[in-house]
């Protein structure tokens, strides 16, 4: 059965440094979402992608986080400097498209943020 | 603005004993609902969604959830558990279907 992938899993690393996460969506899928989870919280959509378009970026913190997909496939998300709260689960999720009623999002396993 | 509350962070239940994971949503129009599951080491999954009709919806692994309009809930329950249930539980609502808005979730424990 077809996953998305995420790397890393893991991923330690001190405040202002710049970290950076991938994430491969299922083959064919043209919408792709980074959602980020906060220990004791629901995930949080930060960037959503239709193919290289992005959709809506209104809750990513776009003074430090930066997101692209520039083939239309996989997708980076980029935090530059990163801050002691941005430790959290960060989830990848794609669909085959837009409807969010009946295009079913599924999710990779994420990677998990320490900033020290 | 939407909102989802998940009242129990933990549920703990015996093998066997029903279960019912409660989550109540505030919202002045009309919303669709979702709730996600999350097995240990594995990504989120979709469990079971309302988007109208019958406002009782099921899952294929035993799982239900009914929509109460008039108490804004949209509880999940499942009659006999199993170990392989063991999972966090995400609530989530829908009001324009742009954007998914998730509850902080359940941790369902199953002893033996």
């Amino acid at each position: 059965e077809a996953e998305v992938a995420q790397s890393p899993r893991y991923k330690i690393t001190e405040k202002s440094q710049a970290v950076a996460f991938w994430c491969d969506p299922i083959s064919g899928h043209a919408t792709l979402y980074w959602y980020r989870q906060i220990l004791g919280q629901g995930p949080e959509l930060l960037v959503q992608f239709q193919d290289e378009s992005v959709v809506d970026d209104s809750q990513l913190p776009k003074d430090r986080f930066s997101a692209e997909r520039l083939k239309g496939v996989d997708s980076t998300l980029k935090i530059q400097p990163a801050e002691l709260g941005d430790s959290a689960m960060y989830l990848c999720a794609s669909s085959g498209g837009l409807a969010l009623l009946t295009d079913t999002q599924y999710f990779g396993p994420g990677t998990r943020l320490t900033v020290l | 603005a939407q909102s989802v509350t998940q009242l129990d962070s933990q549920v703990p239940v015996f093998e066997e004993a029903p279960v019912e994971l409660r989550c109540n949503y505030s919202s002045s129009v009309s919303v669709y609902l979702f709730w996600y599951v999350q097995y240990p080491n594995q990504g989120l999954q979709l469990l079971l969604k309302y988007l109208s009709g019958s406002t009782l919806v099921e899952s294929i692994n035993g799982f239900e959830a009914e929509f109460n309009k008039s108490q804004t809930s949209f509880h999940l329950r499942k009659p006999s558990v199993h170990i392989s249930d063991t999972a966090e539980y995400f609530c989530a609502v829908s009001v324009d279907a742009s954007k998914i808005i998730f509850g902080s979730g359940t941790r369902l424990s199953i002893r033996p």
